[in-house]
């Protein structure tokens, strides 16, 4: 079985920092996709970030990038010059086609502070 | 619309009353996965359907909950003799084939068993 583990339940980063979000998984599939999502207050499940497992290349978008580590399992999320926007829960996830579902950690509460 | 939209936002109920919550995925969207988020935990999977295929109803806690999908699209989940341990928000979300794909979620239903 797939597990997901998020050992930092909260965080704190000051406007414009940077600060890094940390994740690990566990499987013994070779082929699989991680994501990051971000839900604010509203609910609402947003993709900050995917990778492919077999791209070696570590996937960016705009203030985010990810540290992706296959042979330590690791995918952490580095966020860029934050803002307060960015406060929000952050969720690591992962997904096989043999599963057919994702997987999700239990989530990093991030406040962003002035 | 564009997005993945559930019905009702927010469901107050009383414990042994049967409630439905409904999904309707993005138009096109073969895919249409539900997942429960307890309070302070992360997402968990539930049940999933891809097109015409037998649902994948591995995650579903107890024979109390059930789903079906109508003609390929609107979703409704179904919880008999709701329990206080329902309560949580029930999120759907929606890919165009796989979950290889991007899942695209809605804004959840808070179900609240009192």
């Amino acid at each position: 079985a797939q597990t997901v583990t998020q050992s930092q339940p909260e965080m704190s980063v000051q406007e414009a920092e940077t600060v890094t979000l940390s994740c690990t998984y566990d499987t013994s599939e070779s082929n699989y996709y991680l994501f990051w999502y971000k839900q604010p207050p509203s609910r609402q499940m947003i993709l900050v970030i995917r990778q492919e497992a077999y791209k070696q290349q570590n996937a960016t978008e705009n203030r985010f990038s990810v540290n992706f580590q296959k042979a330590a399992k690791s995918f952490s999320l580095k966020i860029s010059d934050s803002q307060l926007g960015d406060t929000a829960m952050y969720f690591c996830a992962f997904y096989t086609g043999t599963a057919s579902k994702l997987t999700f950690g239990t989530g990093t509460r991030l406040q962003v502070t002035l | 619309g564009a997005g993945v939209s559930q019905s009702p936002s927010n469901k107050v109920t009383e414990k042994g009353k049967d409630v439905e919550l409904r999904c309707d995925p993005i138009s096109g969207h073969t895919a249409l996965y539900w997942y429960r988020q307890s309070l302070g935990q992360g997402l968990e999977f539930l049940i999933y359907f891809q097109g015409n295929s037998a649902p994948d109803k591995s995650g579903l806690p107890s024979d109390r909950f059930s789903a079906e999908r109508t003609g390929g699209s609107v979703s409704t989940l179904t919880i008999q003799r709701t329990q206080q341990e329902d309560s949580a928000v029930y999120l759907c979300a929606s890919t165009p084939s796989t979950g290889t794909d991007t899942q695209y979620f809605g804004p959840g239903t808070r179900l609240t068993v009192l």
